[in-house]
């Protein structure tokens, strides 16, 4: 168990290209989730998936933003035509299901210049 | 809607003091709730879980209590020691579906 896993660690992009962030959860966990912080604030929930199934999605998660999780292992964040108001670090968690606790990865710091 | 609030915002202590950090919550129907470390520019390291038939949790020197019913929480770290600087979050599990954050108390501790 080597904990969750995200790819890459930093991503700067310019305004209006397409990013795509990683995440490799807990292999017996079922349960994946993205979170975004921005600066001075906790974590947000984006959306979250039940092994293959993305169950819910927040009203933070405009168009732009497309999450996969195929065959209910890695998952994948994707935003399309980055904006400034993107930048933040993007966290990724899993837990098993049931209620014994959240394991964060050591997210993605995204910078839009 | 659920609203979680930490105060203080910010705390600096000399090393070896005790302290408490302080979590409230507006809705008191949750599963459990959550204390996270997070250091500078780095993800979260879960501290200590509190079930909601729980009433405390500890783990070495940290001790984490729940009183769902005043929809409180608090954290309290005994002998702090400079390793201990970084910010704690709490966080409550509300409906099973993801977690709701507080925006962190940023602790400083001096040697």
């Amino acid at each position: 168990d080597t904990g969750v896993s995200q790819n890459p660690r930093h991503k700067i992009t310019k305004r209006g290209q397409n990013v795509t962030f990683r995440c490799d959860p807990i292999s017996e966990h079922n349960r994946l989730y993205w979170y975004r912080q921005t600066l001075g604030q906790g974590p947000e929930f984006l959306t979250y998936f039940q092994n293959e199934a993305q169950l819910e999605k927040s009203r933070l998660l405009s168009d732009r933003f497309s999450a996969e999780r195929p065959k209910g292992s890695f998952s994948t964040l994707e935003i399309q035509r980055t904006e400034q108001g993107d930048s933040a670090m993007y966290l990724c968690a899993s837990i098993d299901g049931t209620p014994y606790g959240y394991t964060f990865g050591s997210g993605t710091r995204l910078t839009v210049v | 809607k659920q609203e979680v609030t930490q105060i203080p915002a910010a705390l600096s202590v000399p090393e070896g003091e005790n302290l408490v950090l302080n979590c409230s919550f507006t809705d008191s129907a949750i599963y459990n709730l959550q204390w996270f470390r997070q250091d500078p520019g780095k993800g979260l390291t879960s501290l200590l879980l509190i079930q909601s038939s729980q009433r405390e949790q500890t783990s070495g020197r940290l001790n984490a209590s729940l009183d769902k019913s005043s929809g409180r929480s608090t954290l309290y770290i005994a002998a702090s020691q400079p390793g201990d600087s970084a910010t704690y979050l709490c966080a409550v599990d509300q409906a099973g579906t993801a977690l709701i954050f507080g925006k962190g108390t940023t602790l400083s501790v001096s040697s």
